[in-house]
């Protein structure tokens, strides 16, 4: 069946510390690959996204994902987590004009 | 300033009633969903529509229902039906899959809870 999973519902980092969001996709054919962050209430802001080319994609906030065909995942990092970036995070796809979600993870930043 | 609306912010709902929820952008997207999201879910997918006059059922389609009448809206009812309509509700839009970039765009949600 297709599907998006985020196997990590709930992570907490310090700030500062490096973050890897782990994201695994499971279709017939490499779909586009989104991340969005949401912060509590609010819709969802789009941090980057993979269509083709380049494996590693650099987004906003000096978030950057990579895509690795071999495994189907498509993990969101960044190097240094500031207390702003405290949120929930999605992992999407976009296959054949259809957009489905993972489960989601929420990024808790310690001081 | 291009963008999705959707209104009400929050909703307040009676049980037995049915209500619509507005979503409008002016981005000029052929495709727009309509999705639940609950705590632990992530977003689920009611329903989407990629063209004008034209929608087709998500994973949960049961006890909504959408019109595509104009490509700029998208509306989205929940009836009496939907036996656990408490939840944010999100609508979004993009340009379709053989454009390339098919970003989606939020509107900021709409909050039902049932009274």
């Amino acid at each position: 069946a297709q599907s998006v999973t985020q196997p990590d519902i709930h992570i907490t980092v310090s700030e500062g510390a490096s973050l890897e969001l782990r994201c695994n996709y499971s279709y017939g054919a490499t779909p586009y690959l989104f991340w969005y962050v949401q912060s509590p209430g609010q819709g969802l802001q789009l941090l980057l996204k993979y269509f083709s080319g380049d494996t590693l994609v650099q987004g906003i906030k000096g978030f950057e994902a990579e895509f690795k065909r071999s495994q189907s995942s498509f993990n969101l990092r960044k190097p240094s987590v500031h207390w702003s970036d405290a949120a929930e995070y999605f992992c999407a796809v976009d296959f054949k004009s259809l957009m489905r979600f993972g489960a989601g993870t929420r990024l808790t930043v310690k001081p | 300033d291009g963008g999705i609306t959707q209104s009400p912010k929050y909703l307040f709902r009676k049980e037995g009633q049915n209500v619509t929820l507005s979503c409008e952008q002016n981005l000029n997207h052929d495709a727009m969903y309509w999705y639940r999201q609950d705590p632990g879910q992530g977003l689920r997918l009611i329903y989407y529509s990629q063209i004008v006059n034209d929608f087709q059922k998500g994973d949960i389609a049961e006890g909504y229902s959408v019109s595509r009448e104009k490509k700029e809206s998208f509306p989205l009812t929940v009836t009496s039906a939907q036996k656990n309509p408490t939840a944010f509700y999100l609508c979004a839009s993009s340009s379709s899959s053989h454009l390339g970039n098919t970003e989606a765009f939020f509107g900021q949600g709409t909050r039902l809870t049932v009274v």
